[in-house]
């Protein structure tokens, strides 16, 4: 089975609109941590937002927020006011089995291509 | 801090070439890996390291190799190459244990195996 599915190929939405990108997850790890990177045409990963099984608050960093629903299993990441700059693949990843001297690898869904129209 | 770099950005090898492929980071991170990334099927950890002298394999180890004797460098070999293994590869690193802990990403190297 999947450890990480990202079910949308491709989005696309307006300028200024708010966009959802879906995220499901498999584990029978109690403890583990939720990941999204952004990947632009020029290649490089960023780093956008974290989200840890016990935080009971969704993750938040300026116009990204996590719609983290444990019960369901998924982390969606929701863009408010998107921008042209926006456009990009966009990574979902999950963090099993870290601490001590356990490396915890990611692992990391198939992304999402976000178009961004003006 | 430059961060994670890599060399080289591009590389065209023949089949059965050998080549390494160099990561250094500047930020004292005890963790290093190394992914590959392929059209549809997102990043795949090859192999990685918790420290200077210990390294494991990932999740798509065959045909590669990789040490580490000091902090900074985590270099990937490639040891006869395929072209199944035209791919970007990303070197990483990170600060050791913790789930949240960032993980930074050099800026990737496009390989093409002929």
């Amino acid at each position: 089975a999947q450890k990480i599915t990202q079910t949308q190929p491709g989005m696309f939405v307006q300028e200024k609109e708010a966009v959802t990108l879906d995220c499901t997850y498999d584990t029978s790890d109690q403890s583990y941590g939720l990941f999204w990177y952004k990947q632009p045409s020029s290649g490089e990963m960023i780093f956008l937002i974290y989200q840890g099984s016990y935080d009971e608050q969704n993750a938040t960093e300026g116009r990204y927020s996590l719609n983290f629903q444990k019960a369901r299993k998924s982390a969606n990441l929701v863009i408010s006011a998107s921008q042209l700059g926006d456009s990009a693949m966009y990574f979902c990843a999950m963090r099993e089995n870290a601490g001590g001297t356990s490396y915890g690898k990611l692992t990391f869904g198939q992304g999402t291509i976000l178009t961004v129209h003006p | 801090n430059a961060g994670v770099t890599q060399t080289p950005k591009f590389q065209v090898l023949k089949t059965g070439q050998s080549m390494t492929l160099q990561c250094a980071q500047d930020m004292n991170h005890e963790y290093m890996s190394w992914y590959r990334q392929d059209p549809g099927m997102g990043l795949r950890l090859i192999h990685y390291s918790v420290g200077a002298g210990i390294t494991d394999q990932g999740e798509v180890p065959n045909g590669y190799n990789v040490s580490r004797s000091t902090t900074e460098d985590f270099p990937l070999r490639l040891l006869s190459a395929a072209p199944s293994q035209t791919s970007v590869y990303f070197c990483a690193s990170r600060e050791r244990g913790g789930l949240g802990n960032e993980q930074f990403f050099g800026p990737g190297t496009r390989l093409t195996v002929l």
